[in-house]
């Protein structure tokens, strides 16, 4: 079954730029999505479409996406970016799926 | 304003069937386009997406569970119901009910409910 394979954790110190990976065969023609999961919240999107932000969210917050590979960077991380990341995408089939996760730590 | 809310047992015994209940406002599920579909999380575990039903009552689910879900609307009632059969206690999880955007093909979650945490154990 496809996959969407990312790091399970990343590590920054304030003001730094964080970069979280996310990876998947069908990424070259689907678009990636990056959900934000604060503790005890429900998930909220942050880029849609591969490099789309919605309204609301901080600028400091862009996406990209190359061949097999998404990337969601936060530059200049701040404490309250501190969550987990979730990217999500559809396969050839129309299935949606969601990645492993990825822990951000600022400190 | 959407907004979505979850509803239903908070504690289910293995081998029962779990029904919950999406109910939303501030859009339309006979609009084309629009979709809602459930996400569950285990505890400290990752998203896993489970079903979606579009305005048009198409209907897609997860591979691996296909076999036991059932998801359907009722448009007058602005609800959308997710049934799984044969519950374990490794479906114990956070269900969440979410609004679908973009488009029909690659459609994503924008607006999530609360989530409801369901238990199973006997």
């Amino acid at each position: 079954s496809y996959e969407l394979t990312q790091p399970p954790s990343v590590s920054v110190s304030p003001g730094q730029t964080a970069r979280i990976t996310c990876s998947g065969d069908a990424l070259p023609k689907k678009y990636a999505y990056w959900y934000q999961q604060k503790s005890g919240q429900a998930p909220v999107l942050v880029i849609y479409e591969d490099s789309k932000r919605p309204s609301g969210i901080p600028e400091r917050f862009s996406g990209s996406s190359s061949g097999t590979m998404a990337t969601l960077t936060i530059s200049g991380a701040q404490v309250e970016d501190e969550a987990d990341y979730y990217c999500y995408s559809t396969d050839s089939s129309g299935n949606r799926i969601f990645g492993g996760g990825t822990k951000l730590t600022v400190l | 304003q959407i907004t979505l809310k979850e509803s239903g047992p908070t504690l289910v015994k293995p081998t029962q069937t779990l029904t919950l209940t999406c109910t939303f406002s501030g859009f339309s599920l006979s609009t084309s386009g629009v979709g809602v579909g459930w996400i569950r999380q285990p505890p400290g575990k990752a998203l896993e997406w489970l079903a979606l039903i579009y305005w048009n009552d198409d209907k897609r689910y997860s591979p691996s569970l296909k076999s036991r879900l059932t998801i359907t609307k009722d448009t007058s009632k602005n609800q959308v119901v997710l049934t799984m059969t044969n519950m374990d206690p490794v479906d114990t999880a956070t269900y969440y009910c979410a609004h679908s955007g973009g488009s029909y093909s690659e459609g994503y979650f924008d607006y999530w409910g609360q989530g409801t945490l369901v238990t199973v154990s006997s």
